[in-house]
């Protein structure tokens, strides 16, 4: 079964600041998405970026960008210059192309981001 | 606003109770997914509906059940309630259709269900 695994439960970042979140994960399927999605104090969940793993450049909206590397199951998010706004809990998540019955998406356990002024 | 729409936003009952959550997803969307979100955890999927069918399970309770009418709006309903069912939950609906799909699930406010 496909798994998803962020190892760093909390990170913190000065505003202004880079910092890089961590995300593995394990399928033997070579088709799917990787998405990251932000969860801020309201909890809505939104995506912030998409990666289709038959693409090998890496995703990049605005200020945020993935380090895709998939023969070692990895997919890190860069936020770059860092604003208070992006203080959040962090999924990183897995989603079949061809999921058969079903394409679910797949969770890891999150990572809190504290941005300090 | 990602289209999809679920009420109630907070719900409070009491154990032993049954309540049901509503979903209508995006317009055009067939599939609905339900997940659950306890207090500082991830989320943890229950179950997938497409076009009106069961897809998949996953981590849910005998005591929860789900089902998807013909208009593709969705109900998860949650019986003989107990404390540890306080959570959040999630609908989602995706498109599977072509050019239109990005392998993206777009997610409703969720409804915030406590149970005392």
């Amino acid at each position: 079964a496909q798994t998803v695994t962020q190892s760093q439960p909390e990170m913190s970042v000065q505003e202004a600041e880079t910092v890089t979140l961590s995300c593995t994960y394990d399928t033997s399927e070579s088709d799917y998405y990787l998405f990251w999605y932000k969860q801020p104090p309201s909890r809505q969940m939104i995506l912030v970026i998409r990666q289709e793993a038959y693409k090998q450049q890496n995703a990049t909206e605005n200020r945020f960008s993935v380090n895709f590397q998939k023969a070692a199951k990895s997919f890190s998010l860069k936020i770059s210059d860092s604003q208070l706004g992006d203080a959040a809990m962090y999924f990183c998540a897995y989603r079949e192309i061809y999921g058969g019955a079903t394409n679910k998406l797949i969770f890891g356990t999150g990572t809190l981001l504290a941005v300090q002024p | 606003d990602s289209g999809v729409t679920q009420t109630p936003k907070h719900l409070i009952t009491a154990t032993g109770q049954r309540v049901t959550l509503r979903c209508s997803p995006r317009s055009g969307d067939l599939s609905v997914y339900w997940y659950q979100q306890s207090l500082d955890q991830g989320l943890q999927f229950l179950i997938h509906y497409y076009n009106g069918e069961e897809r998949a399970k996953g981590n849910i309770l005998e005591r929860f059940s789900a089902q998807q009418f013909p208009d593709l709006h969705s109900e998860l309903n949650l019986s003989s309630l107990e404390l540890g069912d306080s959570a959040l939950y999630f609908c989602a609906s995706s498109t599977n259709a072509g050019a239109a799909n990005t392998g993206e699930l777009f997610f409703g406010e969720g409804s915030r269900l406590t149970v005392l």
